[in-house]
């Protein structure tokens, strides 16, 4: 299968706790998306990524996220002290075009 | 600012009934207009998109859209929805900006009753 997987599908942390998620994008593809989706609602944009260079950031991505893609390949999303606000659905989306193909996502919950 | 409006929350229809779901949108420029669907715990699956040419687009499941340039509208139809069209819909405004980030809609959730 040659689509966007993300690990892990599913996260349960307490509150404070660091978290980090992985996205493996479509291998071809230069740009790379972090989306946050809350229930009820549509993905919220977070950041992205062309090639390994982080070139934007949403106002939703507070001090506590952090956003890599070291190789210009995979790419982690890190979220330290956790807090029961950051429970969502994230979601990672890669590009080579104007069209987006987006992974199944990684549920974190924070108790 | 971009922006996706999507009017209807959830809309339900009977199966064999033809669908409507509605999307407006805000953008400065031509937009790159796209729409999702996603089911219970899936990732969200493209539909059709609208980049240029004719404003009369189709898409996978037999849906389809037409882009309103004079309405901001680009809604999405179906002749006749079936029972596992029961889903989320979600209307999305690529920006040319920022790496063409999707600016997404609310969502609408479609229920089809038998």
């Amino acid at each position: 299968d040659t689509g966007v997987s993300q690990d892990p599908r599913h996260k349960i942390t307490k509150r404070g706790q660091n978290v980090t998620f992985r996205c493996d994008p479509i291998s071809e593809h230069n740009r790379l998306y972090w989306y946050r989706q809350t229930l009820g609602q549509g993905p919220e944009f977070l950041t992205y990524f062309q090639n390994e260079a982080q070139l934007e950031k949403s106002r939703l991505l507070s001090d506590r996220f952090s956003a890599e893609r070291p190789k210009g390949s995979f790419s982690t999303l890190e979220i330290q002290r956790t807090e029961q606000g950051d429970s969502a659905m994230y979601l990672c989306a890669s590009s080579l075009t104007n069209e987006q193909f987006f992974g199944p996502g990684t549920r974190l919950t924070v108790l | 600012a971009q922006s996706v409006t999507q009017p209807d929350i959830h809309i339900t229809v009977s199966e064999g009934a033809s669908l409507e779901l509605r999307c407006n949108y805000s953008y400065g420029a031509t937009p790159y207009l796209f729409w999702y669907v996603q089911s219970p715990g899936q990732g969200l699956q493209l539909l059709l998109k609208y980049f240029s040419g004719d404003t009369l687009v189709q898409g996978i499941k037999g849906f389809e859209a037409e882009f309103k340039r004079s309405q901001s509208s680009f809604n999405l139809r179906k002749p006749s929805v079936h029972w596992s069209d029961a889903a989320e819909y979600f209307c999305a405004v690529g920006a040319i900006t920022g790496g063409f980030k999707t600016i997404f809609g609310a969502g609408t959730r479609l229920f089809v009753k038998a």
